[in-house]
């Protein structure tokens, strides 16, 4: 049974490109959530995506985008990029979109931008 | 493969010895708490969870407790072994996905 994968697992990015990030969450997951964590804390919750739709937003620009695809996978975008976005970016699944089951996270993309 | 973090606060810990990792969390609302573990290079691994309803809850070697008076939450590891350095975080949310992650105490478990 295959937990949430996340692709690709690093990245190298210049200042003001744009990027997308991929992930397939954990079999029987329907809810998504991204999180942002820089290097020496903790996660950041970004958004969270439920039945195709963003249900919940952390504070981040609207250069953050995202997408829920039928198939429960998910999209994350960010836009022209700057060196402050370097992070591991990490996907968590889960089922429903209450907030009351653990978030099952993946392994995340490293993102570098310079 | 990279640290998760390179200057968290450090429990250093004899193996075979308990660990007690202690949590504050901020926001009294918060009814649902999480434990992650997270390795170099790795996601955070789910360890063990607890209601708001509750103040103590017990998994394979690890025990949670929850003290909503004071706003704390702790993480406590019997006979430690090599395989439990890492860094650890606690969460809480209410009742959504947007958990709020604690700033991560780091585990070294020495020989």
């Amino acid at each position: 049974d295959a937990g949430v994968t996340q692709s690709p697992t690093h990245l190298i990015k210049t200042r003001g490109q744009q990027v997308t990030l991929r992930c397939s969450p954990k079999s029987g997951h329907d809810t998504v959530s991204w999180y942002q964590q820089a290097l020496g804390q903790g996660p950041q919750f970004i958004f969270q995506y439920y039945e195709e739709e963003e249900r919940q937003r952390g504070n981040f620009p609207d250069r953050f985008s995202g997408h829920q695809f039928p198939n429960y996978s998910s999209e994350l975008n960010v836009n022209a990029l700057l060196l402050g976005d370097s992070a591991l970016y990490l996907c968590a699944s889960s089922i429903g979109d209450r907030g009351n089951s653990p978030l099952h996270f993946g392994n995340g993309t490293r993102l570098t931008v310079t | 493969g990279e640290s998760v973090g390179l200057h968290l606060p450090t429990l250093s810990v004899q193996e075979g010895d308990n660990s007690i990792i202690n949590c504050a969390y901020s926001n009294s609302a918060s009814d649902y708490f999480i434990w992650y573990k997270q390795e170099s290079g790795k996601g955070p691994q789910f360890i063990i969870d607890i209601r708001s309803n509750m103040d103590k809850r017990q998994g394979q070697r690890v025990t949670v407790l929850l003290n909503k008076t004071v706003k704390h939450l702790s993480l406590q590891i019997a006979a430690t072994q090599p395989g439990d350095s890492a860094v650890y975080f606690c969460a809480e949310t209410s009742g959504t996905y947007k958990y709020i992650f604690g700033t991560g105490t780091r585990l070294k478990v020495l020989a």
